[in-house]
């Protein structure tokens, strides 16, 4: 069974500094998606960015990027300027392709914290 | 707003009583799935259906049961409720087929269920 990690249960960034979340991941398949959910303190589920496991280029969104390491199997999640509405729960998720299990498995989550 | 809507909001109620969690997927969206976010289990994923039928069960209790309606919105029935079944119950909806998209699920803002 796909497992999802994430090793860091809290972390703290001055504004404006970049930050780092890490994750890692366990599959035996070749053919996956993996994301980036943040979960404010409304509790919306709001999706961050989503990689690709057959393309080798890392996403980004704005000031949100991935480093993906397929074969490490590691998938960290980079925000650049941090800003004070970035502090939420950020969510690592992965999802088999589609055709098969449908579900995505979450991470336990990363806080994150923006301070001033 | 990811377009995904659920009905209510809040939800509070005694043990042994039965609720209903409704559900309303983004538009054309054909598959709506379920998950329980609660502080010991984390996110989990209940059921999912496509287009009227059931697709893939996680682990979802016997006294849990959902139903996904022609107009395709969903109902999570939640019956002999008991004080652990307190969490917040997401629903997300996915792009059909074809669309490229069709793995990422985008989550409604979830309804808070207590019960006492």
């Amino acid at each position: 069974a796909q497992t999802v990690t994430q090793s860091q249960p809290e972390m703290s960034v001055q504004e404006a500094e970049t930050v780092t979340l890490s994750c890692t991941y366990d599959t035996s398949e070749s053919d996956y998606y993996l994301f980036w959910y943040k979960q404010p303190p409304s509790r919306q589920m709001i999706l961050v960015i989503r990689q690709e496991a057959y393309k080798q280029q890392n996403a980004t969104e704005n000031r949100f990027s991935v480093n993906f390491q397929k074969v490490a199997k590691s998938f960290s999640l980079k925000i650049s300027d941090s800003q004070l509405g970035d502090a939420a729960m950020y969510f690592c998720a992965y999802r088999s392709a589609w055709g098969r299990d449908d579900k995505i498995i979450f991470g336990k989550g990363t806080r994150l914290h923006i301070l001033p | 707003d990811s377009g995904v809507t659920q009905t209510p909001k809040h939800l509070i109620t005694a043990t042994g009583q039965r609720v209903t969690l409704r559900c309303s997927p983004r538009s054309g969206d054909l598959s709506v799935y379920w998950y329980q976010q609660s502080l010991d289990q984390g996110l989990q994923f209940l059921i999912q259906y496509y287009n009227g039928e059931e697709r893939a069960k996680g682990n979802i209790l016997e006294r849990f049961s959902a139903q996904q309606f022609p107009d395709l919105h969903s109902e999570l029935n939640l019956s002999s409720l008991e004080l652990g079944d307190s969490a917040l119950y997401f629903c997300a909806s996915s792009p059909r087929p074809g669309t490229g998209t069709q793995e990422t699920q985008y989550f409604g803002p979830g309804t808070r269920l207590l019960v006492l």
